[in-house]
């Protein structure tokens, strides 16, 4: 089983959708949970992370964690062509010098046409 | 707004041959990192760094590859003897301290041929 799994998609929906993106991993030591925007020949840019179970809410952003499912997922509201980008969850450990040690998903490549 | 600067953004070269991939981070970050993307793939962790040593590697990150903190700016990865699974991109990242919280560059895309 794969540590970390998502989704790839495509996924295409028309402007002011609701999307839902979704990951789920198999490692109960991952207690950081990230959501990270990439652009086409750009680097990860993170979007959100959370450490809790529950919902977090930023803007048109909100991530979803429910550790007991090992589910994690984000919505984004209202959505705007400018969001057409791959999205990568990514995870860490906790403690030690893990923080930095991230684990991705596959990603989730997501178009918002006009 | 700072950012990571990586260098070059395209590097060819032979197999067999050693690369030097290079990076700026965020001046006032300590922790340091970099990641590779295959093409098609997840990216994926290969080493980070802090008070110029190595903190963690990843099963990748073998006796072919290295990295420096020259200066107090740059932070490079080589890899001395190219392998043709090498070719992927290469994204350096840079935090304040341990943390989650990564700030990625735009990445070289390495090409062994």
């Amino acid at each position: 089983q794969k540590e970390v799994e998502q989704d790839p998609g495509p996924l295409s929906v028309p402007e002011g959708a609701i999307v839902s993106l979704n990951c789920t991993y198999s490692n109960s030591a991952f207690q950081y949970f990230m959501w990270y925007r990439q652009y086409s020949r750009k680097g990860p840019e993170l979007l959100m992370y959370t450490y809790s179970s529950g919902n977090k809410e930023d803007g048109r952003f909100t991530a979803q964690v429910d550790k007991s499912s090992k589910y994690i997922s984000l919505f984004i509201r209202d959505s705007q062509p400018s969001d057409s980008a791959t999205y990568l969850c990514a995870m860490s450990p906790l403690g030690g010098t893990s923080y930095g040690k991230l684990t991705f998903g596959q990603g989730t490549i997501l178009t918002v046409h006009p | 707004e700072p950012e990571v600067t990586q260098t070059p953004s395209h590097q060819v070269t032979q197999m067999g041959q050693e690369v030097i991939l290079r990076c700026v981070p965020i001046s006032n970050h300590l922790y340091f990192y970099w990641y590779r993307q295959i093409l098609g793939q997840k990216v994926e962790f290969l080493v980070s760094f802090y008070n110029n040593e190595i903190s963690e590697k990843s099963e990748i990150f073998d006796d072919q590859f290295s990295v420096e903190r020259p200066d107090g700016s740059n932070f490079t990865l080589k890899i001395r003897s190219t392998k043709l699974e090498d070719s992927a991109m290469y994204f350096c990242a840079s935090s304040v301290r341990d943390s989650e919280k990564l700030f990625f560059g735009s990445g070289t895309q390495l090409s062994v041929l």
